[in-house]
C-alpha cells in the first residue's frame, strides 16, 4: 500500500517551460488536492477534485491546470512556468482526514 | 473566508517540558485538524476534532468552539517531537484553511 505518491521529487525549469506533476493514490479516495507551500506561508490550495472527471479552483489557481481522468490520479500542469511558481508542491487525498504525498520541489529559473 | 492563526511561530523547549501550541480561527467550523510536518518534509495528520478533547500517546488536542480556539499539548517532550505543527480548519463543505505552522525544536 503506497498511499500517495508524487512524481517527480525535484525539478528545475526555465521560465516559459511547461511540465506536469503526477499524483497517484491507492486508497480509493474520491477527494484529491494540490497545494503549494512557500516559506512563511501556510499550505495554500491550488485546485482540488471531488471525484473522477471533476475539478475545482482553490485559493491560488492562476497559472495552473489540473485533470482527473482516472480516480487514482490527479495531474497538475504548468503551461508556462514563472519564477513565482518556485515552491514545494504537495498532493493529498481523502475527505475527512487528508493523506499527503512526499512533495515535489520545483525551481523555476 | 476563515482566517487561521497559530502561536507561537517558533518554540524551543528542553526535553521533558510540557508544550502548548495555540490555534485560533475566525468563523465557525465543522472540524479542526492538527498536522505534523517532519524535518524531511512529510506531512501527517495527527488529530481531527469538532469538540472536546482527543489524546494519542503524549499528544493532546483540545478545542473550545465558543472561543474559536484549539490547543495542541505535548507532554514529556522529546527531541523526536521536533517538527512543524500545523493547524487547519474546515467550515461546512469548504476546503481546509491552514495556519502558517509552529516550528518546534526540542533540545536534549
Amino acid at each position: 500500500n503506497a498511499g500517495v505518491t508524487q512524481t517527480p521529487k525535484f525539478r528545475v525549469l526555465k521560465t516559459g517551460q511547461s511540465m506536469t506533476l503526477l499524483c497517484a493514490q491507492d486508497m480509493n479516495h474520491e477527494y484529491m488536492y494540490w497545494y503549494r507551500q512557500d516559506p512563511g506561508m501556510g499550505l495554500r490550495l491550488i485546485h482540488y477534485s471531488v471525484g473522477e472527471g471533476t475539478t475545482a479552483k482553490g485559493e491560488v489557481p492562476d497559472g495552473y491546470n489540473v485533470s482527473r481522468l482516472k480516480k487514482q490520479n490527479f495531474l497538475l500542469g504548468l503551461e508556462s512556468a514563472a519564477p513565482s511558481q518556485t515552491s514545494v508542491y504537495f498532493c493529498a487525498s481523502g475527505e475527512e482526514t487528508q493523506y499527503f504525498g512526499p512533495g515535489t520541489r520545483l525551481l523555476v529559473l | 473566508k476563515n482566517e487561521v492563526e497559530q502561536s507561537p511561530q517558533n518554540l524551543t523547549a528542553q526535553e521533558g517540558e510540557f508544550i502548548t501550541i495555540n490555534c485560533s480561527y475566525s468563523v465557525g467550523i465543522s472540524a479542526l485538524h492538527w498536522l505534523q510536518q517532519h524535518p524531511g518534509g512529510g506531512i501527517v495528520s495527527l488529530f481531527m476534532l469538532s469538540s472536546g478533547k482527543k489524546k494519542h500517546g503524549r499528544l493532546i488536542a483540545t478545542i473550545n468552539i465558543q472561543e474559536k480556539h484549539s490547543s495542541l499539548h505535548i507532554t514529556a517532550s522529546h527531541p523526536r517531537d521536533s517538527a512543524v505543527y500545523i493547524c487547519a480548519a474546515r467550515s461546512g463543505n469548504t476546503p481546509l484553511v491552514f495556519g502558517k505552522g509552529t516550528r518546534l525544536s526540542v533540545i536534549a
